[in-house]
């Protein structure tokens, strides 16, 4: 089941926050954040386990709400280097799939 | 440092042919996949190889077969080539974990197939 993006696309000035969402209709046991500029491959940022433990990453971090069946990612003080396709990537059950069935993405424009 | 190559960046190729799109990984993973990438659809998975010769289908495998001879190496073939075959076909690998949640998947950087 793929899970759903929210939004699809958000424009940000330099030095904005921004929040992207990703939920599932089932259960989730983890959440896997990957980042891709134009052009390039995807590149991973953070993985959230069930258990609702938040990471972060410079100046972006995720959480994971289990009762919510979601994930979010915080995007601070937003920098030109941020621009790019984020996708997550969730796992259902634990250990064994060894997949991940990723979302449609969210295009974010950082602007100067 | 980790690296997954594929063979072509851009690729033409005609209506029936038979196209092989070819990866390579340096890191001795057990796991491998190919995704086809389109506007608006994301990823999604057309087949994964957990072990040499074994493979097992994704959620778009129709019109597509792969073979996985070599640890290293993962193709994807595609029998007779269609005009919505059109896309970005991505390879990616990632270590067994075999408990936990699997582990973090490292990305090629892409083969551009246009079938005309």
């Amino acid at each position: 089941q793929q899970p759903v993006q929210s939004p699809q696309a958000v424009i940000l000035r330099e030095g904005e926050d921004a929040v992207i969402n990703c939920s599932s209709s089932k259960a989730l046991y983890s959440v896997h954040w990957y980042r891709q500029k134009h052009g390039e491959a995807p590149v991973f940022l953070m993985i959230l386990l069930k258990g609702g433990e938040q990471k972060g990453h410079e100046k972006i971090s995720a959480s994971f709400n289990e009762k919510k069946q979601q994930s979010s990612l915080y995007l601070t003080a937003s920098q030109l280097s941020y621009s790019g396709t984020y996708f997550c990537g969730t796992e259902n059950t634990q250990g064994g799939s060894e997949k991940l069935v990723f979302g449609k993405g969210t295009k974010l424009t950082v602007n100067p | 440092d980790v690296k997954v190559t594929q063979s072509s960046r851009y690729l033409v190729k005609r209506t029936g042919e038979k196209v092989f799109l070819e990866c390579v990984q340096d890191m001795d993973h057990e796991n491998m996949f190919w995704y086809r990438q389109d506007p608006g659809l994301g990823l999604r998975l057309i087949y994964f190889s957990y072990d040499v010769k074994m493979k097992e289908k994704g959620d778009i495998p129709e019109g597509y077969s792969v073979s996985r001879e070599k640890k290293e190496r993962f193709s994807l073939i595609l029998e007779s080539a269609s005009t919505n075959q059109t896309s970005m076909y991505l390879c990616a690998s990632s270590l067994w974990t075999s408990g936990e949640s699997t582990d973090t998947q490292y990305f090629g950087p892409g083969t551009r197939l246009t079938v005309l």
